[in-house]
């Protein structure tokens, strides 16, 4: 059964790099398959903010670029997300989930709260 | 605010149809395929209808999914009370180039 677990420090502090990982087990980080991230804060819903094949090609959300990275790490079948400059618009439940090729996420983490606060 | 409009809410009581809308433009909807998610309180959403219409694996055949022009729309037939969740669409846009979710419709079960 494949599973995906976030993992990350719950609270950042305005200005600085959020970073999340998310382990993989059940399936090759290497297989056909795209890793993404996904945030949720109430005033702004679902929305996605990066995704990664394992062939070194990545999506950004073109409002989030200049700040995200996303990338793989496949000796330990997990993937990341960095984040730079939060500010409080930041704070949000944080999911990292797989998709295919058509763009549907047929497996979902979690979730990980993270509160941008100093 | 989203470019994929849904109603904020919806209800019935148990074992009605219930329908809920999603609104795009060409750029989404009118070119690409439309999923739905599940979002039940207190857990990470779920696929429940991908390629328009197509139910994964464990999905009950009381939910379905069409797609005409630049509107999509879900139905859930013999509403339950388990069924109370909030419900997204989404798709990728090719203008914004960006997967974009609409901002969820909440089902209530009377």
């Amino acid at each position: 059964q494949v599973q995906l677990q976030e993992s990350g420090p719950g609270v950042v502090k305005p200005s600085e790099t959020l970073s999340l990982t998310c382990g993989v087990s059940g399936d090759p980080i290497s297989s056909d398959d795209y890793w993404g991230w996904i945030r949720q804060s109430p005033g702004k819903g679902l929305e996605w903010i990066a995704s990664i094949f394992h062939r070194g090609i990545t999506y950004y959300n073109p409002s989030l670029k200049n700040r995200v990275t996303i990338s793989l790490d496949t000796a330990k079948n997990q993937f990341s997300l960095k984040l730079r400059s939060v500010t409080a618009t930041d704070t949000a439940l944080y999911y990292c989930a797989r998709h295919s090729v058509y763009w549907f996420f047929d497996l979902w983490g979690h979730g990980t709260l993270v509160t941008v606060s100093s | 605010q989203s470019v994929l409009t849904q109603p904020p809410s919806a209800s019935g009581t148990p074992g009605q149809r219930v329908t809920i809308s999603c609104s795009g433009s060409s750029s989404n909807i009118g070119s690409n395929t439309v999923n739905w998610y599940q979002q039940l309180p207190g857990t990470a959403p779920k696929l429940l209808i991908f390629f328009n219409n197509q139910r994964p694996s464990g999905i009950p055949d009381r939910f379905s999914g069409s797609k005409s022009g630049t509107s999509a729309s879900l139905a859930i037939s013999g509403l339950q009370s388990e069924d109370e969740a909030d419900y997204y669409c989404a798709a990728w846009d090719d203008s914004l180039d960006v997967y974009v979710f609409g901002l969820g419709t909440k089902i209530t079960v009377l």
